[in-house]
């Protein structure tokens, strides 16, 4: 079954504990990207990668890092989080060129404290 | 800066008549725009796309309409089913070869049996 993984599906942590959400895609996308959902302030971009070790800044990259080793996974890095790094996170993949295409993971649920 | 916008946060619409939803957006150079649909503990899915050289585009029982002079489109579902509650995002993107894509901040959609 085609799809994007994302674990895990929930995450509470304290400010400053280093953490990584992982994405992973069976479809062979290049194109994978990470997102925020916040109350009121809809999907934002945070990092995207058009192929492996090709990677760059979205709308709100600050605070975050991303790695693209292997062309099926995307994991995104918070170094040392803080509470206003508490929201709703997608990873996302799909073709290049193909937009409408886009496959979102279920998301992860992280709580800073 | 919110370049593309959905002004209404919720929807309440009974089922069986017209859902519309609506989407303004600022860039003049966003040239395609797409429709995701978001249920609860799941990631956004692709609902339907229009490009800036139609100015409409219909599957089944959505319908998009693109109005490119007043930078606004809208997304018509009928009839609404109890199946089409969630959350409607509205997306844009400029194309040549531009893969981001700009989200809205949503609406949510309930139908009402």
């Amino acid at each position: 079954e085609a799809q994007v993984t994302q674990n895990p599906r929930y995450l509470i942590t304290v400010t400053g504990k280093k953490l990584t959400v992982t994405c992973s895609q069976n479809m062979n996308h290049e194109y994978m990207s990470w997102y925020r959902q916040d109350p009121g302030l809809g999907l934002r971009q945070i990092y995207y990668s058009m192929n492996v070790e090709a990677t760059d800044k979205g709308d709100v990259p600050e605070g975050y890092k991303v790695s693209r080793k292997e062309k099926r996974n995307f994991p995104l890095i918070l170094e040392s989080p803080s509470p206003n790094q508490t929201s709703l996170y997608f990873c996302a993949s799909s073709l290049i060129g193909s937009n409408e295409k886009l496959f979102f993971g279920s998301g992860t649920q992280l709580s800073v404290l | 800066d919110q370049q593309v916008k959905q002004n209404s946060p919720s929807l309440s619409v009974q089922e069986g008549r017209i859902s519309i939803l609506n989407c303004d957006y600022t860039n003049s150079m966003f040239d395609y725009f797409l429709w995701y649909k978001k249920y609860p503990a799941e990631g956004p899915t692709f609902l339907i796309s229009i490009s800036s050289i139609k100015d409409k585009n219909e599957d089944g029982r959505f319908t998009v309409f693109l109005n490119k002079s007043a930078k606004h489109l809208s997304l018509h579902i009928v009839p609404s089913q109890p199946g089409d509650s969630a959350v409607y995002f509205c997306a844009a993107s400029a194309r040549l070869g531009n893969e981001k894509l700009t989200f809205g901040t949503g609406t949510r959609l309930t139908i009402i049996p």
